[in-house]
């Protein structure tokens, strides 16, 4: 079956720390990866995406996302993290050759940012 | 403006009662959306429409309905709503008809829905 672990629900880091979230992915087909970031009472934004080429692929707001296809990955880091970015954080996958365009989201991780 | 808007933003009604959550987009997309969001279980897909006359069902559509009024215009209906369809409600765009289509989701900021 199709589906998408995110395996910590909150994380709480330091102003400033650096931060790694953690996305696992079951897909049948070569997928498309996202990270989506909902900050409160907003709808969802994109962060990064990844469909080919270099595994390591550059977002907004300083992130950075790594395709690990042997792990079955696609982990959301940032090297120094800004009290601006406490929000939820969602992954999702979507196929990659079909045309089906549905997502498979997670389900989402909370980060605080302490002060 | 937002791209993709939704009305109302927050609705409360009572058990029975018949809803309808609008969303019009100006991006000029082919597809849209309904995604239904509760805590801990991340965002599922309610709805799916490639086109004004192409509508599919997601994996928990029993107990809605949608029509596709146009091609920008995307409603969905509770026709008798009951609690547990509490939740926060996102329709979403992509454009499958451009070049270099990913799937990407364009999202409105969401209908919060509570049924008492």
């Amino acid at each position: 079956a199709q589906s998408v672990t995110q395996p910590d629900i909150h994380i709480t880091v330091s102003e400033g720390a650096s931060l790694e979230l953690r996305c696992n992915y079951s897909y049948g087909a070569t997928p498309y990866l996202f990270w989506y970031v909902q900050s409160p009472g907003q709808g969802l934004q994109l962060l990064l995406k990844y469909f080919s080429g270099d595994t390591l692929v550059q977002g907004i707001k300083g992130f950075e996302a790594e395709f690990k296809r042997s792990q079955s990955s696609f982990n959301l880091r940032k090297p120094s993290v800004h009290w601006s970015d406490a929000a939820e954080y969602f992954c999702a996958v979507g196929p990659g050759s079909s045309n089906t365009g549905k997502l498979i989201f997670g389900q989402g991780t909370t980060l605080q940012v302490k002060p | 403006d937002a791209d993709v808007t939704q009305t109302p933003r927050n609705r409360i009604t009572k058990t029975g009662k018949r809803i309808m959550l609008e969303c019009s987009q100006t991006k000029g997309h082919d597809r849209m959306y309904w995604y239904r969001q509760d805590p801990g279980l991340g965002l599922r897909l309610i709805y799916y429409s490639f086109d004004v006359k192409d509508i599919n069902k997601g994996e928990i559509s029993d107990g809605y309905s949608v029509s596709r009024q146009a091609q920008a215009k995307f409603s969905l209906s509770l026709e008798s709503a009951i609690p547990n369809q509490t939740a926060l409600y996102f329709c979403a765009t992509s454009d499958f008809r451009g070049t270099g289509y990913t799937g990407e989701l364009f999202f409105g900021e969401g209908s919060r829905l509570t049924v008492l």
